[in-house]
């Protein structure tokens, strides 16, 4: 049974350009969660889905951030205009029926904006 | 927000020793995970305890809610043990897990 997949593991942008991040859920889990990961901030929640509907989008910045989940079978995360600040690992996780259920993680995309 | 506090910070031990890992945290959790990751690594669930006591292997989590704390205890470590250790509460919904920043494992042959 594969794990969470993420695409592609490393990107490097040039500051100001777009870049697209993609999730693919365990087979059968409704949950999918995107957290970002950084030596300043550790580990951050950004956004949550179940059933493919955005649930909570709390932590995702305001501006330039955008999540979706168009089908159960993957996700994506948008940064417009990517900025210096914006380089980190973005981690997916997903897990089988949501709140409480245990969440398993991705190997996560390393972000680099130059 | 939640806060998680994880001690000891880092940990260095001879293989074959036991060691005790402490987490706790400021607010109601209604889900509870320790990670593991490896320099570099993925995260990789170790077990999901928000409360009671919970074993697999050669670990054991006790986690007792009204007090907001959470402990992870490895037995007999092993130089595969070796690398940082995530405790993570969620919040009052479960699903919003908060990391505090790890305690980093040695174990030297």
């Amino acid at each position: 049974n594969a794990g969470v997949i993420q695409t592609p593991r490393h990107k490097v942008t040039g500051k100001g350009q777009e870049a697209t991040l993609w999730c693919e859920p365990i087979s059968g889990h409704s949950a999918v969660f995107w957290y970002r990961q950084t030596i300043v901030q550790g580990l951050e929640f950004l956004t949550y889905f179940r059933n493919q509907a955005p649930i909570d989008d709390s932590g995702m910045p305001k501006e330039r951030f955008s999540a979706q989940m168009p089908n159960q079978s993957h996700s994506t995360l948008k940064i417009q205009s990517t900025q210096p600040q914006d380089s980190a690992v973005y981690l997916c996780a997903s897990s089988r029926q949501g709140e409480r259920n245990e969440q398993y993680f991705g190997p996560g995309t390393r972000l680099t904006v130059l | 927000g939640q806060q998680v506090q994880q001690s000891p910070a880092s940990l260095v031990l001879q293989e074959g020793e036991n060691a005790e890992l402490q987490c706790n945290f400021s607010s109601t959790a209604t889900q509870l995970q320790w990670f593991y990751q490896s320099p570099g690594g993925s995260l990789v669930s170790l077990l999901s305890n928000p409360s009671g006591t919970k074993h697999t292997g050669r670990l054991t989590s006790t986690t007792v809610t009204k007090e907001r704390r959470s402990s992870l205890h490895i037995s007999s470590s092993q130089t595969t043990d070796s690398g940082t250790y995530l405790c993570a509460p969620g919040g009052n919904m479960g699903y919003k897990l908060t990391f505090g920043t790890g305690t980093s494992l040695l174990v030297d042959p």
